[in-house]
């Protein structure tokens, strides 16, 4: 089945720095990805669409100057959360839509800011 | 968006069928009806999806109502790698937004 390739799995960092987020799709091109975080025990929230070549659309209620999403290519999609605070501390999820009409999903991200 | 509704949690024993409902009374007649499901610490995966019959593959069946306005997914003989929280999610025609919902927590004893 097709894969889809998230890095890093877990990132500690500083409060006030900068981190990024890759999500590959490896054997199949993803005009359309999409960006989730998930809090524990708590349900995926969608927090973008991020679609190859144009700006991504960003949910209500989240700050695109935060999470800076680049999907410059057809098998990459980044995501940077700038200036990370404690309460950017989550489990981020990236997603790709498959021309079967199935999404494929990354293994996720924890990030910790401390 | 239509939304659904399941139940917070299911157990079954290991080597018995599990039917997971979903209901669904708000579909539009061009939503798709996907499951996924996500295992600690992990991404979710795709299960099953199907618009109006019922589907069948490897890993479940997917059976869905006359009126569509409820499913069921079928684990026929659950594992304890089945454990998951299982999500029935409904995707438009035009692939707007896949919003999940709270899901239901599968337990499988041995």
């Amino acid at each position: 089945g097709a894969v889809v390739s998230q890095h890093p799995s877990r990132v500690i960092c500083k409060s006030g720095t900068s981190v990024k987020i890759e999500c590959r799709s490896l054997d199949f091109q993803a005009t359309t990805m999409f960006w989730y975080r998930q809090f524990p025990k708590k349900s995926l929230m969608l927090m973008a669409t991020s679609n190859e070549g144009s700006k991504a659309t960003y949910e209500q209620g989240v700050e695109k100057d935060k999470f800076l999403i680049n999907h410059a290519s057809l098998t990459l999609s980044t995501l940077t959360v700038t200036s990370a605070h404690p309460e950017d501390s989550s489990f981020y999820i990236c997603s790709a839509r498959g021309t079967d009409e199935k999404l494929f999903f990354g293994s996720g991200t924890q990030l910790s800011v401390l | 968006d239509a939304k659904t509704t399941q139940p917070n949690s299911m157990e079954s024993n290991e080597e018995e069928p599990v039917h997971l409902p979903c209901n669904h009374s708000t579909i539009s007649g061009t939503d798709y009806i996907h499951w996924y499901r996500q295992l600690p610490s992990q991404g979710p995966e795709y299960v099953i999806h199907g618009l109006t019959s019922n589907v069948n593959n490897r890993m479940a069946s997917l059976a869905i109502a006359e009126d569509r306005k409820s499913s069921t997914l079928i684990l026929h003989r659950a594992t304890l790698r089945d454990a998951a929280v299982y999500y029935c999610i409904l995707r438009d025609d035009d692939w707007g937004k896949l919003q999940f919902g709270a899901g239901t927590q599968v337990v499988v004893t041995p």
